[in-house]
């Protein structure tokens, strides 16, 4: 049973332009919420989290929203760059920061020029 | 540049042996955890390490188990190998236990294991 579901393996979007990447959970008990991004060949790299009890953190071009009611969070990337194309995974935690994540299967985000 | 490294960087085993794989955290970082990553899928938890004391497991085999270190260092043991194992092994490191902590954790780049 997946807890952490991220529906669309694949997205396209052109450079300058908004990246919505989505993704649903459905434990209600997680409390903490964070996008990785993750290259071929590497770890995944820490992007941005969310605390449950906020509705929206901001860094930069990257801002996650949190819609508790929904089970639904979603990653924004605006303007979206070339540089951006990855595999974006949201993961969710029931222990704060530090507990054990639960990772969606990702999504492939393709930024064209 | 996350200061988590892993080793071997890829690795090729037969079907029955055993592995050892090794990460080595940023100083500081007293939690490490344990990650496997089958092909398009995410990250799978395996367990988590804190003071050197298994704090946390997820849903794999006894015959997956670990050990942390001082040093800050840390192994993933799998032994009886199985072709299903085959898989990138991750781990991540982080700063503390506190729940209320908003640090992150932070991942080495993986080792590649291929089971034959």
């Amino acid at each position: 049973d997946q807890q952490v579901k991220q529906n669309s393996p694949s997205l396209s979007v052109q450079e300058g332009r908004i990246s919505i990447l989505n993704c649903d959970y459905t434990n209600s008990m997680f409390d903490y919420f964070l996008w990785y991004k993750k290259y071929p060949a590497e770890g995944p790299t820490f992007l941005i989290s969310i605390s449950s009890i906020k509705d929206k953190n901001e860094d930069g071009r990257f801002t996650v929203f949190l819609n508790k009611s929904a089970k639904h969070l979603s990653l924004h990337i605006v303007p979206s760059q070339p540089g951006d194309s990855a595999v974006y995974f949201c993961a969710a935690s029931k222990g704060g920061s530090q507990g054990n994540l639960i990772f969606g299967k990702g999504t492939k985000l393709s930024v064209k020029p | 540049e996350t200061g988590v490294t892993q080793s071997p960087t890829h690795l090729i085993k037969t079907r029955g042996q055993q592995v050892t794989l090794r990460c080595s955290s940023q100083s500081g970082h007293n939690t490490v955890s344990w990650y496997q990553q089958a092909l398009g899928q995410g990250p799978q938890f395996i367990f988590q390490y804190y003071r050197e004391e298994e704090n946390g497991r997820g849903n794999f085999p006894p015959r997956f188990s670990g050990l942390q270190f001082p040093n800050y260092s840390s192994e993933l043991n799998v032994n009886a190998l199985e072709l299903d194992d085959s898989a990138l092994y991750l781990c991540a490191s982080s700063t503390g236990q506190d729940r209320s902590s908003t640090d992150t954790q932070y991942f080495g780049p993986g080792t590649r294991l291929t089971v034959l």
